[in-house]
């Protein structure tokens, strides 16, 4: 089975400060994570994955995320946040063994990022 | 290229009633997943078709059903359905070779009364 824990319910920063949104993760074999975020009324929008290689992996809309395996974490994280950042955010792990897509969620992370 | 397009994207159905949900994949997608989020329980997998197979299910009754169409096109049905069904209802697509990535519609809104 696999699972994805995100620790914080809200994180709040405010605008022009770096964030940092929390993700651990459990899966057997090697994992595939993902970052996605979600804006009211909307679906999810992929931001950034991780399969293998660098473990600091670029995004859109200038985030990263560091895959750390030895801690099994793979923080979402922006040098200088925006007001439009502000959103749900969610991490997701796949087996990169698995025949199927199948992603599983963290319960999602909601940013505020205050002007 | 068009993304993951779902219909209807609100609706209102009652106790007891079924709905059917379409997703059209981006194009040369060949396989369609469905999730359900709500408030309480976030984000839950409930199947995925490939080439009009379903190859994975999660753990949802057998009330919920899904198929795949020769174009990659999905379908999803709830019937007989309870105040509980009421989520959004989200759609997802992806292509061999992408490392697993799955890009969304926008969603079903459905609430049960």
């Amino acid at each position: 089975a696999q699972s994805v824990a995100q620790p914080e319910d809200q994180v709040n920063v405010a605008e022009g400060n770096p964030l940092t949104v929390k993700c651990t993760y459990s899966v057997s074999g090697n994992p595939y994570l993902f970052w996605y975020v979600q804006y009211p009324n909307r679906g999810l929008q992929f931001l950034l994955k991780y399969i293998t290689g660098d473990n600091l992996v670029k995004g859109s809309y200038g985030f990263e995320a560091e895959f750390n395996k030895s801690q099994t974490s793979f923080h979402l994280k922006k040098p200088s946040a925006l007001v439009s950042d502000s959103a749900l955010y969610f991490c997701a792990v796949a087996n990169s063994g698995a025949g199927s897509y199948q992603l599983t969620f963290g319960k999602g992370t909601k940013l505020s990022v205050i002007p | 290229k068009a993304g993951v397009t779902q219909t209807p994207r609100y609706l209102i159905k009652t106790r007891g009633q079924q709905v059917t949900l379409s997703c059209s994949p981006i194009s040369g997608h060949r396989s369609v997943s469905w999730y359900q989020q709500t408030p309480g329980q976030g984000l839950q997998f409930l199947f995925e078709y490939f080439s009009e197979t379903q190859r994975n299910k999660g753990n949802f009754p057998g009330r919920f059903s899904g198929r795949q169409f020769s174009n990659s096109r999905s379908e999803m049905n709830v019937s007989t359905l309870e105040l509980g069904d009421s989520a959004l209802y989200l759609c997802a697509s992806s292509a061999p070779g992408q490392g697993h990535t799955i890009y969304f519609g926008e969603g079903s809104w459905l609430t049960v009364v």
